[in-house]
């Protein structure tokens, strides 16, 4: 089945550690976004790749950052976790700016 | 304001009975709507997507939009206790690049 991939699954690191999070997909799609998702609260844009162009938001923390290397895969970088950074991750693609797809999610836990 | 205004509940209904959710906007220009179900630690799963005004039913699931009022609205008939999570709903507009806004979910329980 065509689908959007999350790893890991779960994610715990110290305070400061960098952490990198991993998204694939088999959709072929073109576009592809990062979420943060914080308890009970809605999915939050950090940034998108349209085909290779990268797109941040302005509200994106720069301890954030992201790889596209193929149209597969993307990472989502963590330079320096706070606590504030706990919260699920959610990967999305969209075959341009049609219907988006979620993964699974990754939930970032910082000790 | 919030752009997009949904009551997180939780609403709690019993098994069988109707579950009625909604979301209110202000952005005149969103003409894409769209409902997704989270389930608790997982990500969000597309529903229902409509455009423009009206409404679409699939199974147990109808979605009205109605643009004059800028209030959209998802049934779902027949409620099991699976139905139980979190729905989210979320618009965009119709120029390329729009991202989605998104409501901040209502927490639904189904009571066997």
């Amino acid at each position: 089945d065509a689908m959007v991939i999350q790893n890991p699954r779960y994610q715990v690191t110290q305070f400061g550690k960098p952490v990198t999070l991993s998204c694939s997909q088999t959709l072929n799609h073109n576009v592809m976004y990062w979420y943060q998702q914080k308890s009970s609260q809605a999915p939050k844009l950090l940034f998108h790749y349209y085909d290779k162009d990268f797109n941040n938001e302005a509200d994106t923390p720069d301890n954030f950052q992201s790889r596209r290397p193929n149209t597969s895969f993307c990472f989502l970088d963590i330079r320096s976790p706070g606590l504030g950074d706990a919260a699920m991750y959610l990967c999305a693609t969209s075959r341009d700016w049609d219907t988006q797809y979620f993964g699974p999610g990754t939930r970032l836990t910082v000790l | 304001q919030k752009e997009v205004e949904q009551d997180p509940g939780p609403l709690s209904v019993p098994e069988g009975a109707i579950v009625s959710l909604n979301c209110t906007y202000s952005n005149s220009a969103f003409q894409y709507f769209m409902w997704y179900r989270q389930y608790s630690r997982k990500g969000p799963e597309l529903l229902m997507y409509t455009y423009s005004s009206g409404n679409k039913e699939d199974g147990r699931f109808t979605a009205q939009v109605d643009k004059s009022s800028k209030y959209i609205s998802l049934f779902i008939r027949d409620s099991q206790p699976s139905d139980s999570a979190t729905y989210l709903c979320a618009m965009k507009g119709e120029a390329a690049g729009n991202k989605l806004t998104f409501g901040g979910g209502t927490r639904v329980l189904v009571k066997p």
